[in-house]
């Protein structure tokens, strides 16, 4: 069973458009994050929610719309597309961790690999 | 942000061979975790380096965490052409902060 999945894969679409991407976990666990890496696979965080909380936004432009309905699940929507925005993005989760001052593993989803013409 | 320094940036390993990457910080760490991914692959999850000084070993892995908590290290020995990919470091506190990461390639 897949643990983090992500949908869809790969999503190519023109600039000014807007798209969604889904992600789901099954693991059980509190926060979830989505995450862009960009052509020189610098990783950076973009948001974090914990039980459907939005407890971390990294400076993201607000044409990025992070929604949690639930604490499985958190998506993606992105309005008003630009070049820029070409990236992979990855969803993960992990549970909080408690005594030793940093957050758990991170359990990646498979990545959507976005590209905008 | 504060970031963490991983050098280098790219390591060209003959199979066999032991290569190490390094990842450095200039404030204390609580802990730092590390990460491979593989070519169109994702991060996977290697280790939790928690406590000063820690040395961990999976097979040929050896991470190991500096005395000050300001530094961490990867070794591999005899590389293998399945150890290709890129491993990051990252530093954990209320977020994981990656380091640009080291890509591994192999060669036969």
């Amino acid at each position: 069973d897949t643990a983090v999945s992500q949908t869809p894969k790969y999503l190519v679409t023109q600039m000014g458009n807007d798209k969604s991407i889904k992600c789901e976990q099954n693991l059980g666990h509190d926060t979830m994050y989505w995450y862009k890496q960009d052509s020189k696979k610098f990783l950076k965080i973009m948001f974090s929610y914990n039980n459907k909380e939005l407890i971390i936004n990294e400076t993201v432009p607000n044409r990025f719309s992070p929604k949690s309905p639930d604490k499985a699940h958190l998506n993606l929507h992105i309005n008003s597309l630009e070049l820029g925005d070409s990236a992979v993005y990855f969803c993960a989760s992990s549970q909080v961790l408690t005594g030793t001052g940093g957050i758990g593993k991170q359990y990646f989803g498979p990545g959507t690999r976005l590209t905008v013409t | 942000g504060q970031q963490v320094m991983q050098i280098p940036q790219y390591q060209h390993v003959q199979e066999g061979e032991d290569f190490t990457t390094y990842c450095n910080s200039s404030t204390t760490l609580s802990n730092i975790q590390w990460y491979k991914q593989r070519p169109g692959g994702h991060p996977v999850f290697l280790i939790q380096l928690v406590k000063s000084g820690e040395v961990k070993k999976q097979k040929r892995l050896t991470f190991q965490f500096g005395e000050a908590k300001k530094n961490s290290s990867l070794h591999i020995t005899a590389t293998q052409t399945t150890d290709v990919g890129t491993y990051f470091c990252a530093r954990s506190d209320y977020k994981l902060s990656f380091g640009a990461g080291t890509t591994v390639t192999v060669r036969a």
